[in-house]
């Protein structure tokens, strides 16, 4: 079976603009978790979401935010970049919402210059 | 709040050398504790799990043990070798209202030499 997939691997944008990442979870899962992993820390969680909706927020700014489709696959969005918000973004995914056991995908590393 | 503390990296060892990695957590209730290994250029993998106090994880030679009294979970091998080259990320499960998630140390960067 595949595991979790992101789109794009890698994307360079400017600041002010705005960026839509992309997420396909492992089949039979439910449940999106987006994580932000700034270079040399560990990864934040950004949100949850299980059938199709929001089920969870981290401390990040409205700019975020993200949907799920019925297909369970997911989009996180940012607007007005930041030059803090280059960072590898991680999706990860799990059969159920409370489930915590997750698999995470390779990665968008998000340059913002 | 919960969280996650590691021993700071980078650590350098030699094939065949004993590996210990450090963690300690502080939580709320009775969390799962997770090892995740990423190399580099790719996402995390996960290497081990702990669901409850006592349990012992291992997998591919590594080992970890879910200490209640010591709120740690220390990551071992006997014999690394060059492949295992990579940042470890020991994290524990925080359940809310409707939802779950993981809370991760801030790595530690395990380097083995020839």
């Amino acid at each position: 079976d595949a595991g979790v997939t992101q789109s794009p691997t890698h994307l360079i944008k400017t600041r002010g603009q705005q960026v839509t990442l992309r997420c396909s979870p492992i089949s039979g899962h439910k449940s999106v978790s987006w994580y932000q992993q700034v270079l040399g820390q560990g990864p934040q969680f950004i949100f949850q979401y299980y059938e199709k909706e929001e089920r969870g927020r981290g401390n990040f700014p409205d700019r975020f935010s993200a949907r799920q489709f019925p297909n369970y696959s997911s989009e996180l969005n940012v607007n007005a970049l930041l030059l803090g918000d280059s960072a590898l973004y991680l999706c990860a995914s799990s059969r159920g919402v409370s489930e915590t056991e997750q698999y995470f995908g390779p990665g968008t590393r998000l340059t913002v210059t | 709040g919960n969280s996650v503390t590691q021993m700071e990296g980078p650590v350098t060892l030699s094939e065949e050398a004993f590996l210990t990695i450090n963690c300690t957590y502080t939580a709320t209730g009775y969390p799962s504790l997770f090892w995740y290994v990423q190399y580099p250029g790719e996402g995390l993998q996960l290497l081990l799990k702990a669901t409850k106090a006592d349990d012992k994880g291992s997998n591919k030679g590594f080992e970890a043990t879910y200490r209640k009294e010591t709120t740690s979970f220390h990551l071992e091998k006997g014999s690394v070798q060059v492949s295992d080259s990579a940042v470890y990320f020991c994290a524990l499960s925080e359940t809310y209202n409707q939802g779950g998630k993981l809370i991760f140390g801030q790595g530690t960067e395990l380097s083995v030499k020839p």
